[in-house]
């Protein structure tokens, strides 16, 4: 079992629709959820993070952790041409430095 | 220049070429990060450096060889490798706490260089 399970897609969503993300993980140990973005050709980049359980929002974006359930998810609102990309989801545990646990990637098209 | 730095771009070399990837960083981070991504499969940590020392090597094999002369700059140095070796080869430094704190661990990526063995 990988320890991070995200599917790859493709996801394509008319402009303005609800986008809703979702991993799952098999580690209890981690503590750390992040959401990454990646645009065609550049790196990822951090976009949400969230320490242990919980809900957080930031603009059209909204990350959620369920630890009970080892799942986390991140919902864009009134989605936008500009929000298609590749999003990562990651996970780590606390402590030392940062080795991060990544899922494979969800590439996302959001059609005008 | 600001961010992460990663030279070159692109990079084409036969299996008994050698070639190095170099990233350099200008935010005063103290960890450095060698990814591989491939098609379909997750961020492959490859190697780690904290301080300037390596603290973690995921099983790379040797024809991968890291460098870490300082903080700001990060070396791979690549020799006889294999076709199944082409990948995006992603560089990230973060800002490690010290004694054990953990910090929000946000890694800053570089663009990466994309590697193609013939």
């Amino acid at each position: 079992q990988k320890e991070v399970e995200q599917d790859p897609g493709p996801l394509s969503v008319p402009e303005g629709a609800i986008v809703s993300l979702n991993c799952t993980y098999s580690n209890s140990a981690f503590q750390y959820f992040m959401w990454y973005r990646q645009y065609s050709r550049k790196g990822p980049e951090l976009l949400m993070y969230t320490y242990s359980s919980g809900n957080k929002e930031d603009g059209r974006f909204t990350a959620q952790v369920d630890k009970s359930s080892k799942y986390i998810s991140l919902f864009i609102r009134d989605s936008q041409p500009s929000d298609s990309a590749t999003y990562l989801c990651a996970m780590r545990r606390t402590g030392g430095y940062q080795k991060v646990t990544f899922g494979i990637g969800t590439k996302l098209q959001v059609i005008p | 220049e600001t961010g992460v730095t990663q030279t070159p771009r692109h990079l084409v070399m036969g299996m008994t070429n050698k070639k190095s990837l170099k990233c350099e960083q200008h935010l005063g981070h103290n960890a450095m990060y060698w990814y591989k991504q491939s098609a379909k499969k997750p961020l492959e940590l490859m190697f780690v450096y904290s301080l300037e020392e390596r603290v973690e090597n995921n099983s790379v094999p040797s024809r991968f060889s890291p460098e870490c002369p300082n903080s700001s700059h990060l070396f791979l140095h690549l020799h006889t490798l294999q076709p199944e070796d082409s990948a995006l080869y992603l560089c990230a430094s973060s800002q490690e706490a010290g004694g054990g704190r953990s910090n929000t661990g946000e890694l800053f990526f570089g663009e990466g260089s994309r590697l193609t063995v013939l």
